[in-house]
């Protein structure tokens, strides 16, 4: 296992299109975050999965967003209807316990 | 709510030890974590610490915490070309839901 995987890597879509990315990771860990980073600042929380299940969603999540994690491996982000605030570099981590969450590469949204 | 502040910029000259600072302000935080972050990439886990130690060392890394102050620090042994990145401080206060909170990074900028 290579560590987390996140596809695309980068990503430029029109305002108002629908986007979704995808994060694979490493295959022994049940908790899985989505995280976004915007220029200059430090990852900010956005939702969490044990296995399956979402736990928590960050009031950063707004309707447009919604994530899914089907059968508790990858898990899909999806943003409707993109906003030029949605321009940000979308983390993706994973973690067995508390001992060190793993980060992906990152996908980059540019909405122009 | 919670907060991690770190000074945006530390420049060192090659071969001297870095010193990157961080406060908290969540007393509930269980674990304590260092990121690297090289440009256009996604976040290395350097080290962690559990907030029942006050110190760990790691090869070049320590990390100092003192935890009555909500202070922790990263000293870089020897600093090199290779260490300059922004470092972030996050911190996890445990009930698995929230995730990080991350800090805005340091920027370390090595001196020949």
């Amino acid at each position: 296992d290579t560590g987390v995987s996140q596809d695309p890597r980068h990503k430029i879509t029109k305002r108002g299109q629908n986007v979704t990315f995808r994060c694979d990771p490493i295959s022994e860990h049940n908790r899985l975050y989505w995280y976004r980073q915007t220029l200059g600042q430090g990852p900010e929380f956005l939702t969490y999965f044990q296995n399956e299940a979402q736990l928590e969603k960050s009031r950063l999540l707004s309707d447009r967003f919604s994530a899914e994690r089907p059968k508790g491996s990858f898990s899909t982000l999806e943003i409707q209807r993109t906003e030029q605030g949605d321009s940000a570099m979308y983390l993706c981590a994973s973690s067995q316990l508390t001992d060190g969450y793993t980060f992906g590469s990152g996908t980059r949204l540019t909405v122009v | 709510g919670e907060d991690v502040e770190q000074s945006l910029f530390l420049s060192v000259r090659e071969g001297d030890s870095s010193v990157i600072n961080c406060t908290y302000t969540d007393s509930s935080s269980t674990y304590l974590y260092w990121y690297k972050q090289e440009p256009g990439a996604g976040l290395q886990l350097l080290t962690y610490i559990f907030s029942n130690m006050d110190m760990k060392q790691d090869q070049r890394l320590t990390v100092l915490l003192n935890k009555k102050d909500k202070h922790l620090s990263l000293r870089i042994a020897d600093t090199q070309t290779g260490d300059s990145a922004i470092y972030f401080c996050a911190d996890y206060s445990g009930g698995g839901a929230d995730g990080l909170t991350f800090g805005k990074g340091t920027h370390l900028i090595i001196q020949p």
